[in-house]
């Protein structure tokens, strides 16, 4: 049983269209996150939810929406695509104020 | 701010051969957390070891050990007896300790190739 999953794995899409990502966790946590890779394999934080709240927005375009509907979920829309947006965007979760982060497979977004 | 330096972008090691792979942070907090990830080709994010900073131990987990040296500000990830599946991205990363701001910071990570 997949603690953090995330679908899909793979998102081709065309510049201009909006796409969303789906991120659940079945491991209780309080918090979740997005976090970016990109082409360079950097990973930074975009967003961090406690208990469906936003606690962290690392200066990310409004066209990034995170929704979180029940704490064990974290969704990532996404609006009008840009080639810059291609990247790999891993869901996570952890139970603070104490441990690690559990990531997702992570979703391979492409923009044409 | 926080900052996590790796400075060995590859490193290329026979198998069986211990490794080291050398992580730098920058904070002035006094509480915080030091983790290592593992990343294969595959793509997912491996949770690897922990180490917190008031921990007078290094953190140790099966082949993995973390070389903690605080007055250094070093976390370096030490792997025994390299396996070819150890062949991965290393990332090291850093948790501040306040509730509220509960984001890792990672540094650029280390390509690890292990030679049969």
């Amino acid at each position: 049983d997949t603690a953090v999953s995330q679908t899909p794995k793979y998102l081709v899409t065309q510049m201009g269209n909006d796409k969303s990502i789906k991120c659940e966790q079945n491991l209780g946590h309080d918090t979740m996150y997005w976090y970016k890779q990109d082409s360079k394999k950097f990973l930074k934080i975009m967003f961090s939810y406690n208990n469906k709240e936003l606690i962290i927005n690392e200066t990310v375009p409004n066209r990034f929406s995170p929704k979180s509907p029940d704490k064990a979920h974290l969704n990532l829309h996404i609006n009008s695509l840009e080639l810059g947006d291609s990247a790999v965007y891993f869901c996570a979760s952890s139970q603070v104020p104490a441990g690690q982060a559990y990531f997702g497979a992570g979703t391979r977004l492409s923009v044409l | 701010a926080q900052k996590i330096t790796q400075t060995q972008p590859g490193m290329f090691v026979q198998e069986k051969e211990a490794v080291t792979l050398d992580c730098t942070y920058d904070t002035s907090d006094q509480s915080y957390g030091l983790f290592w990830y593992k990343q294969p080709s595959s793509g997912e994010m491996i949770f690897l070891i922990y180490q917190g900073s008031y921990d007078e131990q290094n953190a140790t987990e099966g082949r993995y050990s973390l070389n903690f040296q605080k007055a250094r500000k070093s976390a370096n990830l030490v792997i025994s007896a390299s396996q070819l599946g150890d062949s991965a991205m290393y990332f090291c990363a850093m948790r501040p300790p306040n509730f509220g701001n509960e984001k890792l910071t990672f540094g650029t990570g280390t390509r690890l190739t292990i030679i049969p």
